[in-house]
């Protein structure tokens, strides 16, 4: 099993439309997880954190977490073609004496007019 | 520009060859992280240093890659006797860290690997 796994898509969405990314990780006790942006030839970007379960709203993005069900995910309101990226979920584990960040493989979002 | 340095941007080199690639990170960041990326994957860890201590290298990594960063500040991750297998984007962060990892990394724009 990976330790993040994420659908590697693409996801399709039409312009304006919801889109919504899912992410599952395997360390029942990690705490700390992130959604990253990564454009096509860009580096990733932080967006979005989020540490506690529930939702967590910053304009558009919405993080949810459900740490019973080890799920996280990222809901992208009114979606816009500037938002065709690919979405990288992180977590922070813990192994060999130090915490690390821990990437899934990334979904690619892809917005159509 | 204060944002994360990395060069050289491309390397292309055959099978066999050494390379070294450089990452200068925000000047204030005292951790300093070393991804490997290849396309259609998320990037994987290889090693990260907080100050000039290496705290932990990817059991992925072969002893044929080795990270530096003396003194605190730049770092170079260096690949000996390369192989193609070892064809990816390098990328460097850099993050301040107080305490605990807060997952808030800085990305360069990444050392393109190409191994002939």
């Amino acid at each position: 099993q990976k330790e993040v796994e994420q659908n590697s898509g693409p996801l399709s969405v039409p312009e304006g439309a919801i889109a919504s990314l899912n992410c599952t990780y395997s360390d029942r006790g990690s705490q700390s997880f992130f959604w990253y942006r990564q454009y096509s030839g860009k580096s990733p970007e932080l967006i979005m954190f989020i540490y506690s379960n529930g939702d967590k709203e910053d304009g558009r993005f919405t993080a949810q977490l459900n740490k019973a069900s080890q799920y996280v995910s990222l809901l992208i309101r009114d979606s816009q073609p500037s938002d065709s990226a690919t979405y990288l979920c992180a977590v922070i584990m813990f192994s060999g004496g130090y915490n690390k960040l821990i990437f899934g493989a990334g979904t690619r979002l892809a917005v159509h007019p | 520009d204060t944002g994360v340095s990395q060069n050289p941007r491309h390397k292309i080199t055959k099978r066999g060859q050494n390379v070294t690639f450089r990452c200068d990170p925000i000047s204030e960041h005292n951790r300093l992280y070393w991804y490997r990326q290849t396309l259609g994957q998320g990037p994987e860890f290889l090693t990260y240093f907080q100050n000039e201590a290496q705290l932990e290298k990817s059991r992925l990594l072969s002893d044929r890659f080795s990270a530096e960063r003396p003194k605190g500040s730049f770092s170079t991750l260096e690949i000996q006797r390369t192989e193609q297998g070892d064809s990816a984007m390098y990328l460097c962060a850099s993050s301040l860290e107080a305490g605990g990892l807060t997952g808030e990394l800085f990305f360069g724009e990444g050392s393109r690997l190409t191994v002939l």
